[in-house]
């Protein structure tokens, strides 16, 4: 099975500052990486997918890159909505794995 | 655009089975592919396994196989999850959720949306 390392666990920010945020594949996944948000009590929200492409309505201070097994989710200017925990997720092949999350509160 | 219902809360005892369904509304189930992903309480996110129209076939984790089921009654757009030999690690929020499809595309095991989410407890 492929293992996603998100990092760092917890990252705390102020508003308006920019957060990155890694996930590290256990193997070459090429660009079949995809980035959810989750806020408590909701179901996640599709952010990026195929690494670098932001899903429908996204704005545009989201942005991933990477390929191979390094992945960066990118969020510039944050906002007091974007304080939540933040997944990847492969689909390279079975079985789809998650990384643990990185959870991104106020500072 | 797509939308998915899950069924209520359930409480159930260990050793005992749960079916979990997820309704569908703004599109054939014939043509989605709907997954299962779970949460445990202040975990992280684990995908369980799914069903693929287009092969009719059912793939699921190896760590839930045996016990998983997904099936799919089309009548009713309803596809319905059920989870066997229940231990309180099975404690958790499961979601459904189908591939995520921008325009006439749609990109098979990027998950959007979701269902609502059904807690199911598993306690004696």
């Amino acid at each position: 099975d492929i293992v996603l390392t998100q990092s760092p666990a917890t990252l705390s920010l102020s508003s308006g500052e920019r957060a990155t945020l890694s996930c590290r594949a256990s193997q070459s996944i090429g660009t079949s990486l995809a980035w959810y948000q989750q806020k408590p009590g909701q179901a996640p929200r599709l952010l990026i997918f195929d690494a670098s492409h932001r899903a429908t309505a996204i704005p545009a201070r989201f942005s991933g890159s990477g390929s191979g097994a390094d992945f960066t989710l990118t969020i510039s200017n944050l906002g007091p909505e974007d304080f939540a925990v933040y997944y990847c997720q492969h689909r390279n092949n079975w079985p789809l794995t998650f990384g643990g999350g990185t959870r991104v509160e106020i500072k | 655009q797509v939308q998915l219902v899950q069924s209520g809360a359930e409480v159930k005892k260990p050793g005992a089975s749960v079916k979990v369904s997820c309704q569908v509304s703004g599109y054939s189930l014939i043509e989605l592919s709907i997954h299962w992903v779970r949460q445990a309480p202040g975990k992280g996110l684990e995908w369980m396994g799914g069903f693929d129209p287009e092969d009719g076939e059912s793939i699921s984790s190896q760590k839930f196989q045996g016990r998983l089921t997904v099936t799919v009654d089309t009548s009713s757009d309803t596809t319905y999850m059920e989870l066997t030999s229940l231990t309180s690690d099975d404690t958790a929020v499961y979601y459904c959720a189908t591939h995520y499809c921008s325009g006439d595309r749609c990109f098979a095991n990027y998950f959007d949306p979701w269902g609502q989410g059904t807690l199911v407890t598993v306690s004696s």
